[in-house]
């Protein structure tokens, strides 16, 4: 069966600091990865999907990158961190061929 | 532009009570997907269930049923005789349907509903 693994779970980073999480998948193969932003009280916010390795779309500008170096790995990335990058973010991935998408148990930033 | 709104930010019920949140979606799209995710305080998001527009037919999965109406642009989620563990965020979504070459999984979220069940 697919799993998903993100980690950390929780990470507390000071203004201006790097950032790295990381994300992969076992089971599956060639899957479509993505990586999601939940702010406080809001809804779920598209941030960077995968269809492929090296292929990354980005939804919306912001101080944050994506990089997919292995077919079922998925990195989220800052050079500096922003207050305002502060927030619940989930990894997931889907079926090339289905509609799906399997969520991972998140990571909880705050940027102080 | 793809949006999907859930008006009830937050509902409270007693245990065993039934109870309906609601999801309203705009698209453009003659096809399309509709999804609801549970997310529940350890914070990984649960699919449910996922519905095509083509296929009207209201499901039953045990206490969860789903109403899906093209007329009214809306999928709503029942939970019949509520039970603690249901207590959860819940998340309608929206997606566009497989349409490139490599196709896609883009999901348009919900605020969510903050579903407590009062024991």
């Amino acid at each position: 069966s697919q799993t998903i693994h993100q980690w950390p779970a929780t990470l507390v980073q000071p203004v201006g600091s790097p950032l790295s999480l990381e994300c992969t998948v076992e089971g599956t193969s060639n899957p479509n990865l993505y990586w999601y932003r939940q702010a406080a009280g809001r809804g779920l916010q598209l941030l960077f999907y995968s269809v492929g390795i090296g292929q990354i779309s980005s939804e919306v500008p912001q101080n944050l990158s994506a990089s997919r170096p292995q077919d079922r790995q998925f990195i989220l990335s800052s050079k500096k961190l922003l207050l305002s990058d502060s927030g619940f973010y989930l990894c997931a991935w889907g079926p090339r061929t289905a509609t799906e998408a399997f969520f991972g148990q998140g990571t909880r930033l705050t940027v102080v | 532009a793809q949006k999907v709104t859930q008006a009830q930010t937050e509902i409270s019920v007693v245990e065993k009570e039934d109870v309906t949140l609601d999801c309203v979606y705009e698209t453009r799209d003659t096809t399309y997907y509709l999804f609801w995710y549970k997310q529940p305080p350890s914070g990984e998001l649960v699919f449910l269930i996922r519905r095509n527009s083509f296929d009207e037919q209201n499901e039953i999965s045990g206490r969860y049923s789903w109403n899906f109406q093209k007329s009214t642009s809306s999928f709503n989620f029942t939970i019949t005789a509520s039970q603690v563990v249901d207590s959860a965020v819940y998340f309608c979504a929206l997606s566009e349907a497989w349409i490139s070459n490599f196709g896609n999984e883009k999901l348009t979220f919900g605020t969510g509903t903050r579903l407590t069940i009062i024991p």
